[in-house]
This record gives C-alpha cells, structure tokens and sequence, in this order.
C-alpha cells in the first residue's frame, strides 16, 4: 500500500486564488483527517469524515475553507480567496476506524504571496 | 473538546540519556493516546500508542505511561541515540467524537 497520497506536495499561489489539496486515503480506511501546521499553532484539526460523511469541522478556520469527501477514496480542501496567513503544510491522515491509530500523508506545502 | 497540553517544549539530552515527554489531557473520556515523531521536512509518524485500560506499554527503548485519573500520560525515551532528535507530538482521541487532538509538539536534540 502507498499509503495517504496528497497532491500537490508544494503550491504557490497568490493572493486572492482558490486553492485545492487533495487527498487519497489508504484503501479501506474509513476515517479521515485534515490538519493544518504552522510553527506557531502546531497541528490544528480541520476536518474529520467519517464514511465519507464530515462529523466535525469546528476547527475550520473560517468560510473561505470547505472540505468534501464524495467517495471513500478521495477528498478536497479548497481555500478561495486564499491569503498570505494560510500559509502552512496541510496534512492529511487516515484510520481504519474510529478509536484506531490514523496515518499520515506527506503533505502539502502551501504559500500564498 | 479536547484540550492536549505537552511539556516541555524543547529537551535537549546527552546521547545515552533519557528523554522525558509529559502531556495532561481535558476529556476524561479519551481512551486512546498515540504518540508522533516528526522529522524535519517529514510526516508524523506514530512510534507507540496506548489505550485507557493500560497503564504502561513499552516497545524497545521507547515505553509510554497512562494515569486515567491524573489525566496525564507520559513518553520515556532511554539510551537516546542522535537519530531520536525530532519534534515529539502526543495526542489524544475523543471517547465519543473520536477527533484526535495533538499537544503542541516537543523538540529533542540528542548531544552526542
């Protein structure tokens, strides 16, 4: 298994365009995670689907932010107007279930000038 | 929700020495408590985790202590080796909303 798969790994944008991270989940993994980490708020929770339905998403930022999971085997966070402060590595993570051990994607890397 | 706190924030041990890593966690439903260890550039990724009906689970040089009525668990590092220097992060898992909420993470530096 490749593990959690996450497009682009770097984006740079400017201000003011919509922005898209992707994620694919391991196969099979029916919980998943959206974090966002900067040096000076650490990991914060986004997001979190499970079977594919959102549960949770008090710690998205703000409405500029929106997240969808349509299939088991895919999910988007979108930023539109991006802007300089959502500059951060966004990871995505995966877990067999709910209570189990979550893993994580390579994340992307995103600067917005 | 959960509130995962993490001391210190940076430790800086003599290669051979131990590490210690201390968290406090607010939910007292949380059942589970998975430790990360993230390199420069690189993912978390898990090294040990533990469930609530488990006081101490040890994986080599690497063991984890859970006290359910304190609220607080705990990461022990011994012989520390250069390669353990990484940001430390533990977390713990909702009992009812199964969200896994991180502590702000702790630098090591291992001095060789």
């Amino acid at each position: 298994d490749a593990g959690v798969i996450q497009s682009p790994r770097h984006e740079v944008t400017e201000m003011g365009q919509e922005v898209t991270l992707r994620c694919k989940p391991i196969s099979g993994h029916n919980s998943l995670f959206w974090y966002r980490q900067t040096m000076m708020r650490g990991l914060e929770l986004l997001i979190y689907f499970n079977n594919n339905v959102p549960i949770d998403d008090s710690g998205m930022p703000e409405d500029r932010f929106s997240a969808k999971m349509p299939n088991a085997s895919f999910s988007t966070l979108k930023i539109q107007p991006s802007e300089p402060r959502d500059s951060a590595v966004y990871f995505c993570a995966s877990s067999p279930g709910q209570g189990l051990v979550a893993f994580f994607g390579q994340g992307t890397r995103l600067t917005v000038v | 929700g959960e509130n995962v706190e993490q001391h210190p924030s940076t430790l800086s041990v003599q290669e051979g020495d131990s590490a210690v890593i201390k968290c406090t966690y607010s939910d007292s439903a949380s059942n589970y408590f998975p430790w990360y260890k993230q390199e420069l550039g690189k993912r978390p990724q898990l090294i040990i985790d533990i469930r609530s009906n488990v006081g101490e689970k040890k994986d080599q040089r690497i063991a984890v202590t859970l006290n359910k009525t304190a609220k607080h668990f705990s990461l022990h590092i011994t012989e520390t080796q250069p390669e353990d220097s990484a940001v430390y992060f533990c977390a713990a898992m909702g009992g009812s909303d199964y969200k896994l909420s991180f502590g702000a993470g702790t630098t090591v530096t291992v001095r060789a």
